[in-house]
């Protein structure tokens, strides 16, 4: 099992560019998570598929950001004109998905983006 | 913010002693999940523990949950200076998987 991956691992992006970042959940997690993580607000909620399908998107900057989940192998999180304060780690998670909190979500390693 | 200010904190200590980290919430939530993270690395699992456990194990590691008081806490006994990281606690909600952490704990741990 190789665990949730994620690509790149530091991104570069100059500002007003486009940022794409990729994950791989796990084989057999149907619940995948994305959050960012600042020095300054610390690990925050992004969004949330469950089969693919959007289930919460309410920590999503209204503007510039978006993800989709097209498969059940992928989901990318997109930031369109990069800003400065965007620069952060952006960390993408699975889960089987099951209620009950049999299995909270296991990370991937994160993408570092950084915005100059 | 759920999390009480106190959850945010640094810890320094020799290798060997013991220590317990402490967050309280303010959501209700019957789950909380304590995760770790390595510098460069993803938070990884730790332990889960829910309200009808109140207390739980593993190796070196046992984790605590009041939901009385809305709090949890995480103790290591014997540390390793690997144990060095940023301690994390989480509430879990149980009908989305959503993870709602705190402010954490950086630890060192000197050898």
């Amino acid at each position: 099992n190789a665990g949730v991956i994620q690509t790149p691992r530091h991104k570069v992006t100059g500002k007003g560019q486009e940022a794409t970042l990729w994950c791989e959940p796990i084989s057999g997690h149907s619940a995948v998570f994305w959050y960012r993580q600042t020095i300054v607000q610390g690990l925050e909620f992004l969004t949330y598929f469950r089969n693919q399908a959007p289930i919460d998107d309410s920590g999503m900057p209204k503007e510039r950001f978006s993800a989709q989940m097209p498969n059940q192998s992928h989901s990318t999180l997109k930031i369109q004109s990069t800003q400065p304060q965007d620069s952060a780690v952006y960390l993408c998670a699975s889960s089987l998905g099951g209620t009950g909190g049999n299995q909270a979500p296991l990370f991937g390693e994160g993408t570092r983006l950084s915005v100059l | 913010s759920q999390w009480g200010e106190e959850n945010l904190q640094a810890l320094s200590i020799q290798e060997g002693e013991d220590v317990t980290m402490n967050c309280s919430y303010k959501t209700y939530t019957t789950v909380v999940q304590w995760y770790r993270q390595k510098s460069g690395k993803g938070p990884a699992q730790l332990i889960l523990i829910r309200s009808n456990e109140r207390e739980k194990r593993s190796g070196r590691l046992r984790a605590t949950l009041d939901t009385s008081s809305q709090s949890s806490s995480l103790s290591i006994t014997g540390t390793l200076a690997t144990d060095t990281a940023v301690y994390f606690c989480a509430t879990y909600n149980t009908n989305t998987g959503k993870l709602t952490f705190g402010d954490g704990t950086v630890l060192t741990v000197k050898p």
